[in-house]
């Protein structure tokens, strides 16, 4: 069981394009978060997924960012028209349950020009 | 609004000696404190969670609802524990357990 996967480890994308990161849960996990950490500050939550839903989304900014767990595949963090105050590290973590230990994967690094 | 504050960046001690990382939250609710750690090269992981009144690694903390802080201590530093450790504030009984606040962590070194 090689734990929660992310790719990539290291994104660069310019102004205006899109990013997409993945998150491969651990085996047998439906429940997945995303965590965003800035430079300099603490992990701060963005969504919570269980296969096909969204269950809490208040941490996601409005605009441009999206999150979907499909029935079968990773999850997708999806930023549109990226600008440099996206960059950030974008870390996955996932649980077999809702009160479960979290198990977070190394994280994928972006970075807007 | 919830709210994790770790006061000190960076923590030096020496090999041996004791290490008290401190955390601060607020929470109008019942909350649910824990302490994740990552260590260099590593992922982040839980150290521990107040509910379970364990040790782990020689480490410890309580839950100080009066003082709303949740430290974490152990006697006897060892150079491997040198890591960024990191407390988070979660939900008690709500669905989205997993749904952290987290300090902006401390740099711990121990030096030999």
């Amino acid at each position: 069981n090689a734990g929660v996967m992310q790719n990539p480890r290291h994104l660069v994308r310019r102004r205006g394009q899109e990013a997409r990161l993945r998150c491969s849960p651990v085996k047998g996990h439906s429940h997945v978060y995303w965590y965003r950490q800035l430079p300099e500050e603490g992990l701060k939550f963005m969504v919570y997924l269980q296969k096909e839903n969204i269950i809490d989304e208040s941490g996601m900014p409005k605009e441009r960012f999206s999150a979907e767990f499909p029935k079968e595949g990773p999850s997708i963090l999806r930023i549109q028209q990226v600008v440099r105050g996206d960059s950030a590290a974008y870390f996955c973590a996932s649980s077999s349950g809702g009160g479960e230990k979290l198990f977070f994967g190394s994280g994928t690094q972006l970075s807007v020009l | 609004a919830q709210r994790v504050t770790q006061p000190e960046k960076l923590l030096s001690v020496f090999k041996g000696a004791p290490v008290e990382l401190k955390c601060n939250y607020s929470y109008s609710g019942s909350p649910e404190l824990f302490w994740y750690v990552q260590y260099s090269r590593q992922r982040l992981q839980l150290l521990l969670r107040h509910i379970s009144r364990e040790s782990i690694k020689g480490f410890t903390a309580d839950l100080n609802k009066g003082e709303t802080s949740f430290h974490l201590k152990k006697p006897f530093a060892q150079e491997e524990d040198s890591a960024m450790y990191y407390c988070a504030l979660g939900y008690a009984g709500g669905t989205s357990y997993g749904k952290l606040t987290f300090g902006q962590g401390t740099i711990l070194t121990v030096h030999p």
